[in-house]
């Protein structure tokens, strides 16, 4: 059984730090590309961000996550990363971990607020 | 402003066909096709049909999606009322290095 678990989220001020994990089991992490995709309240889907299976040092981000989120992953541990700093009141949404198209978790809520 | 188009909504009766159209442009659809996602509200979004046409174990044949030039476009036949949700399309885009997602496009079943 796929499974892909999100943790880390929160409420946290403008300005502050989160990290999110992803934990993941029952497919090939270690070849797979992985993104955080994000959904703000009421809107859309947005991706954010992806890290490559092969190669680990091929990652992308969205123009505003680039400078203040990091993707990284664990293939040890099977798990991704999203460091995100310099949090803003838009960076507020439900995260979700992906193997796009296929494997999706359930998604945790980052609460950027005073 | 998302960089595939999709209607904001469609709707028909239960038992009537929807077609859902997700407008790109050459360096994303042109060149990668698309995928589709349902989202039901407050749940995470599954998908539907990838890139390759195929759909995953347990989706039903209702569900299919064609490609021509730029555009994809899902197809719903035979609608039930399970089928009410949001639908996105998402691909690679080359020229943006980014995923990119439709605006969404949320079905009503009349």
């Amino acid at each position: 059984e796929v499974r892909l678990v999100e943790s880390g989220g929160g409420l946290v001020q403008p300005g502050g730090s989160l990290r999110l994990s992803c934990a993941t089991s029952g497919f090939d992490f270690g070849q797979s590309e992985m993104s955080w995709v994000r959904q703000a309240p009421g809107e859309g889907l947005e991706w954010v961000s992806v890290s490559s299976g092969r190669n680990a040092g091929r990652t992308h981000y969205i123009d505003s996550a680039k400078g203040r989120f990091t993707i990284s992953r664990d293939n040890s541990k099977k798990t991704l990363y999203l460091q995100m700093n310099s949090l803003r009141d838009e960076d507020t949404a439900v995260y979700y971990c992906a193997r796009v198209p296929d494997h999706w978790g359930q998604g945790i809520l980052v609460t950027v607020a005073s | 402003q998302s960089v595939l188009t999709q209607p904001p909504s469609v709707s028909a009766a239960p038992g009537q066909k929807v077609s859902i159209s997700c407008s790109g442009s050459s360096s994303n659809i042109g060149r990668n096709s698309a995928s589709w996602y349902q989202q039901v509200p407050g749940t995470a979004p599954k998908l539907l049909i990838d890139e390759r046409y195929n759909r995953p174990s347990g989706i039903p044949d209702r569900f299919s999606g064609s490609k021509s030039g730029t555009s994809v476009t899902l197809v719903i036949t035979g609608l039930q009322t399970g089928d009410e949700a949001d639908y996105y399309c998402g691909t690679w885009d080359d020229s943006l290095s980014i995923y990119v997602f439709g605006s969404g496009t949320k079905v009503a079943v009349l």
